[in-house]
């Protein structure tokens, strides 16, 4: 079945600094990549999200790129704020269903002010 | 906040009992996912309910099962609790139509003892 790696499991950076948390995803047949942000005791939220039909998508300081060759997709965050800290989750899912997702480990990001 | 309601927030439960889950789904939404989150990992998914069915499940036992009502608010129930069971359950709702993102609910935390 589907195995997504997610890398690192902790990142600390200065605020301001930019963010960078990389997937990979095992099943070439994978379509749909979500990030969900996950703050302590709340549900998970979605902050962005890339199908395979595109390889870069921007939204204000998140950004994800998409690598169908490699089985990479990443998440990329600038001018980081104290407010970004949380647990940050990648999943990937076949035939663009959003809601039969696979999820990585988690990546603990610390913004220090 | 979403419209996706769980309940009860907090259970606790003896090895062996069963236990019931319910999650109201967000208005519009017929689509419901199941996800396991142990401390520290990332959502497991255990299976989804569309029209009233099964459609899709994940690697758990049969004694992980489910139901979703006409209403599309779904439950959950697992039998024969084991202690590994102790974990954050999260329904997520969303449209079956592929490119509308899965909501989550707030989750309902279990712990066996």
């Amino acid at each position: 079945g589907e195995n997504v790696e997610q890398h690192p499991s902790t990142l600390s950076v200065q605020e301001g600094d930019s963010a960078v948390i990389k997937c990979t995803y095992s099943d070439s047949a994978s379509n749909y990549f979500p990030w969900y942000k996950q703050e302590l005791g709340k549900r998970p939220q979605l902050i962005i999200d890339i199908r395979s039909n595109v390889g870069e998508k921007k939204d204000q300081r998140i950004a994800v790129t998409l690598n169908k060759t490699a089985k990479h997709f990443s998440l990329h965050i600038t001018e980081t704020q104290p407010e970004d800290s949380a647990v940050y989750f990648c999943a990937a899912s076949k035939g663009g269903a959003t809601n039969k997702l696979i999820f990585g480990t988690g990546t603990l990001l610390a913004v220090q002010p | 906040e979403t419209g996706v309601t769980q309940s009860p927030t907090h259970l606790i439960k003896t090895r062996g009992q069963q236990v019931t889950l319910r999650c109201s789904s967000q208005s519009g939404h017929n689509t419901v996912s199941w996800y396991q989150q142990a401390l520290g990992q990332g959502p497991q998914f255990i299976f989804q309910y569309y029209r009233e069915e099964e459609n899709g499940r994940g690697n758990f036992p049969p004694r992980f099962s489910g139901l979703q009502f006409p209403n599309y608010s779904s439950e959950l129930n697992v039998n024969a609790l084991e202690l590994d069971d102790s974990a954050l359950y999260l329904c997520a709702s969303s449209l079956v139509t592929a490119g509308t993102e899965a909501f989550f609910g707030q989750g309902t935390r279990l712990t066996v003892v």
